[in-house]
């Protein structure tokens, strides 16, 4: 199922655009869909939304039409971007594989990388 | 959204004791709930999908069951490794939803 690492900036100012990728190694990204989750700094967990490596993807309602999941051209990573962010954004972000297969649920998830939102 | 909901919050307990963890759907989601387990600065990790299915290289000591609304995690010999967080997971449908986390902690 491969392994997957997580980068981008580790801190996003107020109002501005928090970008990620998920590199995919070790598997293929093709016929898979692909999720991003987040935690808040001593909080639970948040799933964020997915996408199919064709580029459909379902949402959380709860980001507001804020989030954009896609599959990079490279086609061995996806991307998160969330704009507008504000200080309730700052989380540990985790990119999962999501396993849908009749049952669902999250396979391997990399490691994780903390996002704090502060001017 | 479907709301979890697990309890105890948190729990001490014994190497050797046999631990129980509860999660409750607020509408009946069949046997669509997975559990995960994660470690002080680690990812979740999977356990158990589809209410009672061990994921491969989980040790036999972890179990679970149920359906609809009610589910349970049961580990049935405690080892030093289990101390850790463990959520429950909806996925019957959108948004996916976690219970709020049970923290086993050492005796």
């Amino acid at each position: 199922q491969g392994q997957l690492q997580e980068s981008g900036p580790r801190v996003v100012k107020p109002s501005e655009t928090l970008s990620l990728i998920c590199n995919v190694s070790g598997g293929s990204i093709g016929s898979h869909y692909w999720s991003w989750l987040r935690q808040a700094p001593g909080k639970g967990l948040e799933w964020l939304g997915h996408t199919y490596y064709s580029g459909s993807t379902t949402y959380n309602p709860s980001l507001n039409s804020r989030l954009t999941i896609a599959v990079e051209s490279s086609k061995t990573q996806f991307s998160l971007k969330l704009i507008s962010v504000t200080p309730a954004d700052t989380a540990i972000y985790y990119c999962a594989h999501y396993i849908a297969r009749g049952y669902n649920y999250f396979g391997p998830w990399g490691q994780g990388i903390l996002v704090t939102v502060s001017s | 959204d479907i709301q979890m909901s697990q309890s105890p919050s948190s729990l001490s307990a014994s190497i050797g004791d046999r631990v129980t963890i509860t999660c409750r759907a607020s509408q009946n989601i069949k046997t669509y709930l997975n559990w995960y387990q994660q470690k002080p600065g680690g990812a979740p990790k999977l356990l158990i999908y589809a209410a009672s299915s061990l994921q491969s290289g989980v040790p036999l000591r972890f179990s679970a069951s149920g359906s609809g609304t009610d589910f349970t995690l049961t580990i049935s010999s405690l080892q030093p490794e289990d101390f850790a967080t463990y959520y429950c997971q909806q996925s019957y449908n959108t948004p996916f939803t976690f219970g709020q986390g049970t923290k086993v902690e050492i005796k």
